[in-house]
């Protein structure tokens, strides 16, 4: 059963800090990976993805893929209370199956 | 550009009724996905499909069926609806390795 793994939360951060999220996944295979952003009733929305070691900017947002540890974070500079959704880590292996990580909740306090 | 559209957006069903979800994309995307979300909880696959005529079982297909007639409708079926099915359905499709979801469709069994 190929797994990914995130800490529940929720995360609370004071506005303007930075906001760490974190996941774990099973499966050596993967290739791709993929963090989602979901606000309550709504539907996720891609933030960022990342493919190689190392870390991708993009924005306020930085991916860090770590493949030996099988881990993988999203880091978020200069939180907002906008910010304030679940975040969700995706893994893809050799095809076009994705696998959900359970989703963190971060809440960024004014 | 409509993307990923669903219908209904919300609906109750009574145990022992069945009932389909719509699934629409007009992105051309070969890849498409349906989901369930459980309260609290990450994305869990039903079933997804890798082009018209092509379907397969993911994580919890019991309950539910599937057809794939064009590329871009994908509707879910549920024959004998039961309180454990409901949660929020999500549809997705893939381009490359990148989802796009739809809006969701919110379903309750009593």
């Amino acid at each position: 059963q190929k797994e990914v793994e995130q800490n529940s939360g929720p995360l609370s951060v004071p506005e303007g800090a930075i906001a760490s999220l974190n996941c774990t996944y099973s499966d050596r295979g993967s290739q791709s990976f993929f963090w989602y952003r979901q606000y309550s009733g709504k539907s996720p929305e891609l933030i960022m993805f990342i493919y190689s070691n190392g870390d991708k900017e993009d924005g306020r947002f930085t991916a860090q893929l770590n493949k030996a540890s099988q881990y993988v974070s999203l880091l978020i500079r200069d939180s907002q209370p906008s910010d304030s959704a679940t975040y969700l880590c995706a893994v893809n292996n050799y095809g076009q199956n994705f696998v959900f990580g359970p989703g963190t909740r971060l809440s960024v306090l004014p | 550009n409509a993307g990923v559209t669903q219908t209904p957006k919300f609906r109750i069903l009574k145990i022992g009724q069945s009932m389909t979800l719509q699934c629409t994309q007009d992105m051309n995307h070969n890849y498409m996905y349906w989901y369930r979300q459980d309260p609290g909880m990450g994305l869990k696959l039903i079933y997804y499909s890798v082009g018209a005529g092509i379907t397969d079982k993911g994580e919890v297909p019991n309950g539910y069926n599937v057809s794939r007639s064009t590329t871009e409708d994908f509707p879910l079926r549920l024959e004998l609806a039961a309180p454990s099915q409901t949660s929020v359905y999500f549809c997705a499709s893939s381009s490359k390795d990148t989802q796009y979801f739809g809006p969701g469709t919110r379903l309750t069994v009593l």
